[in-house]
C-alpha cells in the first residue's frame, strides 16, 4: 500500500492560466475522490468516479474545472482560467466502494496540491 | 444534502485535561465518520459509526453516536501534545460531507 499520490505538491501560477493536477489512488481502490480546502475549513467535496465513471458533481464545479479518470486509475483535474478564488488545498482520496453499506468505506487521503494564485 | 455542524471551532487544553467536540444534523444520518488532520498533513480516518447508541474506543479516544443518529461526539481522555490537530466528523454517503472541524492545540 503505497498511499495515495498527488503531484504536483505546489503550483504557483498567474490568474488567467491553466493548471491540471493529477492524483494516483489506492491500486485497489475503485472510487476516487476529489475536494478542495480552504484554510480553515475542511474538505469540500467537488467530484468522485467508481472505476471510470463520473457518479457526482458538486454545484461548487463550476464550468472552468473539469475532471476525468480515463482508464480507472489516476484521475486528472484541470482549472482553466484560473481565478483568485481557485486558491486552495485539493485534495484527492480514494476508497473502495460499492452499494449500501460498502458504499461507506473510509475515504484514504493524499497529501494535496497547493495552488496559489498570483 | 446532509449537512453536519461541528462545535466548538477551537479549543485549547492543558495537557492531561480531556477534550470534547461535537457534531450535529438535522437530518437522521446513515453513518458518521471521524477524521484527524495534522498541522500541514491530510485528513486520516479514525473510526465509523452506524447503529443508533454506538459507542468505540480507541485507547483514549470514545465515540459515539447518537440514538437518534442526528449527533455524535469524539472525546479524548486526558490529551497529549500528539493529540493537536483539527478533528472532523462527516457523514458519507459516495462522497463525505464533512463539518468545519474542531482545531485542538495542546499546552505541555
Amino acid at each position: 500500500d503505497t498511499g495515495v499520490s498527488q503531484n504536483p505538491r505546489h503550483k504557483i501560477t498567474k490568474r488567467g492560466q491553466n493548471v491540471t493536477f493529477r492524483c494516483d489512488p489506492i491500486s485497489e481502490h475503485n472510487r476516487l475522490y476529489w475536494y478542495r480546502q480552504t484554510l480553515g475549513q475542511g474538505p469540500e467535496f467537488l467530484t468522485y468516479f467508481q472505476n471510470e465513471a463520473q457518479l457526482e458533481k458538486s454545484r461548487l464545479l463550476s464550468d472552468r474545472f473539469s475532471a476525468e479518470r480515463p482508464k480507472g486509475s489516476f484521475s486528472t483535474l484541470e482549472i482553466q482560467r484560473t481565478e483568485q478564488g481557485d486558491s486552495a488545498m485539493y485534495l484527492c482520496a480514494s476508497s473502495s466502494g460499492g452499494t449500501g453499506a460498502k458504499g461507506n468505506q473510509p475515504q484514504h487521503f493524499g497529501d494535496g496540491t497547493r495552488l496559489s494564485i498570483l | 444534502g446532509q449537512q453536519v455542524m461541528q462545535i466548538p471551532q477551537y479549543q485549547h487544553v492543558q495537557e492531561g485535561e480531556d477534550f470534547t467536540t461535537y457534531c450535529n444534523s438535522s437530518t437522521t444520518l446513515s453513518n458518521i465518520q471521524w477524521y484527524k488532520q495534522r498541522p500541514g498533513g491530510h485528513p486520516v480516518f479514525l473510526i465509523q459509526l452506524v447503529k443508533s447508541g454506538e459507542v468505540k474506543k480507541q485507547k483514549r479516544l470514545t465515540f459515539q453516536f447518537g440514538e437518534a443518529k442526528k449527533n455524535s461526539s469524539l472525546h479524548i481522555t486526558a490529551t497529549q501534545t500528539t493529540d493537536v490537530g483539527t478533528y472532523f466528523c462527516g457523514t458519507s454517503y459516495g462522497k463525505l460531507t464533512f463539518g468545519q472541524g474542531t482545531i485542538l492545540t495542546v499546552h505541555p
